[in-house]
């Protein structure tokens, strides 16, 4: 069973701050890691979906990098807005199965 | 655009009843997904499908069954329902492209009494 783990469960930051959450994952047999969005009574939405060691993504204010290797990736947001608040989840992609963490919960209070 | 289309949305069942969850999809992708949502746990994949007439086990298999006859449809089957069970049950498909994103349904709301 692959292991996905996520840091922190939870985080409550004040409008404008910049936060950062981890997805660490087994680096052996690496196909690709998805981060996808997740708000209340909505369905996961993907975000970016990343393949390589070294790789930088970037959608507005959220960005992601992806070390391979040692087998983690990040996800940034800068400046957040309180529509920023919901659960980020990480997968990770091996053969036909993908994996999920459990989730960072973001909230962003005004 | 449909999408992925999961039906019911809602639904209360007895213990020991049984029920199929339906996930239909118009994408033709290969790869179809049943996932279940529990506080505090993220998704945790129950079964998944890589191809008409194929289905594997995930996470949590225990207590459910799957069929995939045709390419478009994934099938979730509970046969004897227990509170156990009782989530929010998510379906998702892809392609097996290595840069393809999974899009998700909307969710059905299982609640076993």
């Amino acid at each position: 069973i692959l292991n996905v783990e996520q840091s922190p469960q939870s985080l409550h930051v004040q409008e404008g701050d910049s936060t950062n959450f981890t997805c660490s994952f087994p680096s052996s047999n690496f196909y690709a890691l998805h981060w996808y969005r997740w708000e209340t009574a909505k369905s996961p939405e993907a975000l970016f979906v990343m393949t390589l060691n070294g790789d930088e993504k970037k959608k507005g204010r959220i960005s992601a990098t992806l070390n391979t290797k040692e087998g983690y990736s990040y996800l940034y947001i800068k400046g957040s807005q309180p529509e920023d608040s919901a659960t980020y989840l990480c997968a990770l992609r091996e053969g036909g199965k993908l994996i999920f963490g459990q989730g960072t919960e973001l909230s962003v209070k005004p | 655009n449909a999408g992925v289309t999961q039906t019911p949305k809602f639904r209360v069942l007895k213990t020991g009843q049984s029920m199929t969850l339906l996930c239909a999809q118009d994408m033709n992708h290969e790869y179809m997904y049943w996932y279940r949502q529990d506080p505090g746990m993220g998704l945790r994949l129950i079964h998944y499908s890589v191809g008409e007439g194929t289905t594997a086990k995930g996470e949590v298999p225990d207590g459910y069954n799957v069929s995939r006859l045709k390419k478009q449809n994934f099938l979730l089957g509970l046969e004897s329902a227990a509170p156990s069970q009782t989530s929010v049950y998510f379906c998702a498909s892809t392609t097996p492209g290595v840069s393809t994103e999974a899009f998700f349904g909307q969710g059905t709301r299982l609640t076993v009494v």
